[in-house]
């Protein structure tokens, strides 16, 4: 059982250049969440996805896509990124909304050039 | 416009000693409030959820106290470890939504 996986760990872009955030959970969860934390800021949401084939935008969704591939897997897409989105990004799952536990990935740590 | 708000920013402490982290917050409505331990490098791990009826919650030497009145939750951790050293984040969420919101979080340092 290793909960929530990512992939990337660490990963360097050029302005410009596009990439694909993995994640995925095996706890049977259906709601899933990308965020971002920077230096000074809380954590931030970008996406989430309540349920297998929902997606809906989160506080700061400009520049990113994403895709609930199934009920295990949900990936975050940079299709041409920019030094703003230099950032620390964690995948998280929980069963669902309310009072449940939120698990989180161990993140990847992104840097654009 | 809806925000948490902790303090200190951060905090050193000796080894077996007592700390408390605070938390204000000016979400409303409110449906529960979590506290989070962060180490460094890794995810955040869920220590406590309270919603806004319980005043108290404990796991271990943690021990979260929540006042929906004032809008205040606090978290205290006894007999301090090194293995505690990490940032604690607190979290607020709204009824019937999926949003999170993060405070900044209180950098703890636990010294030998």
């Amino acid at each position: 059982n290793a909960g929530v996986t990512q992939t990337p760990k660490f990963q360097v872009l050029k302005t410009g250049q596009s990439m694909t955030l993995q994640c995925a959970q095996d706890m049977n969860h259906n709601s899933m969440y990308w965020y971002r934390q920077d230096p000074g800021m809380g954590l931030r949401l970008i996406y989430y996805s309540a349920s297998e084939g929902t997606t809906d935008k989160g506080e700061v969704p400009n520049g990113y896509n994403v895709s609930r591939l199934n009920k295990r897997e949900f990936s975050l897409r940079l299709e041409s990124a920019a030094p703003s989105q230099t950032s620390v990004y964690f995948c998280a799952s929980m069963p669902t909304s309310g009072y449940n536990e939120q698990f989180f990935g161990p993140g990847t740590r992104l840097t654009v050039l | 416009k809806n925000q948490v708000e902790q303090s200190p920013q951060s905090l050193i402490i000796l080894e077996g000693k007592n700390c408390t982290l605070q938390c204000n917050y000016t979400v409303s409505p409110f449906s529960n409030l979590r506290w989070y331990k962060q180490d460094t490098g890794r995810g955040p791990v869920s220590l406590t959820i309270m919603t806004f009826s319980e005043n108290t919650k404990s796991n271990g030497r943690y021990t979260a106290t929540l006042d929906a009145d004032t809008k205040q939750s606090s978290l205290h951790i006894t007999a301090s470890q090194l293995s505690d050293s990490a940032s604690y984040i607190c979290v607020v969420s709204a009824p019937g939504t999926y949003k999170y919101i993060f405070g900044t979080g209180t950098r703890l340092k636990v010294l030998a």
